[in-house]
């Protein structure tokens, strides 16, 4: 069964920094691309970054380019968002989702919350 | 960026009656290697999206087949044939032909 599970989530004041965490079982993670996609309180889906299965190839939304780095460690099943600079408009819950034309499995999510 | 344009985006409907959600992209999805990468989620309250549809037309594994997905180009959508009551929540469409990826603004399905 496939399983992801974010972790790392949590308060942070603005302008700090934090690192989000995506644990996978149940398939071979280092033959998928992986994604990051949030959601704001009460608002849709956006699309954040996107890693190549073997982590040479990043993408990014405008809205965090510069301030989130995608990674992986495919040692570890492990996906990684870190994240800086954080401000209120990145207050959102953070999903990671296996895939890359398509996200085909979704973990439950970790809520980050950007406030003094 | 392509903007993805989900109507209506309300939608109260009677148990057992059909369903319809359009998607209308702002310019083709047909990638260059001939595949078109549109696809539906959907998210029940509370809960993480999923995925229902990929490549326009093909159900994910566990979708049941009330639901379909046509189009092609720029203009999409997801058909329910006959609403149960797990189908309540928000359905999102989503291209992934280029970056950045991009989502419909969302379609909240309702039991009238």
């Amino acid at each position: 069964e496939v399983q992801l599970l974010e972790s790392g989530g949590g308060l942070v004041q603005p302008g700090g920094s934090l690192r989000l965490s995506c644990a996978a079982s149940g398939f071979t993670f280092s033959s998928f691309a992986m994604s990051w996609v949030r959601q704001a309180p009460g608002k849709g889906l956006e699309w954040i970054s996107t890693i190549v299965s073997g982590g040479a190839n990043t993408f990014y939304a405008d809205s965090v380019k510069g301030r989130f780095t995608i990674s992986r460690d495919n040692s570890k099943n492990t996906l990684y968002l870190q994240m800086n600079s954080l401000g209120g408009d990145d207050t959102a819950v953070y999903y990671c989702a296996r895939g890359w034309s398509s996200f085909d499995y979704w973990g439950q999510g970790t809520l980050v919350t950007v406030s003094s | 960026d392509i903007v993805m344009t989900q109507t209506p985006l309300s939608s109260p409907v009677t148990l057992g009656q059909p369903a319809s959600i359009s998607c209308r992209s702002s310019q083709s999805l047909v990638h260059s290697d001939g595949n078109t990468y549109f696809s539906w989620l959907q998210q029940r309250p509370g809960q993480p999206p999923r995925l229902l549809i990929y490549k326009i037309s093909n159900r994910f594994s566990g979708v049941p087949d009330r639901f379909s997905g046509s189009g092609a180009g720029t203009d999409f959508t997801l058909k329910i044939s006959r609403v149960e009551a797990e189908d309540v929540g928000v359905y999102y469409c989503m291209q992934a032909t280029q970056f950045p990826r991009t989502f419909g603004q969302g379609t909240k399905l309702e039991i009238k």
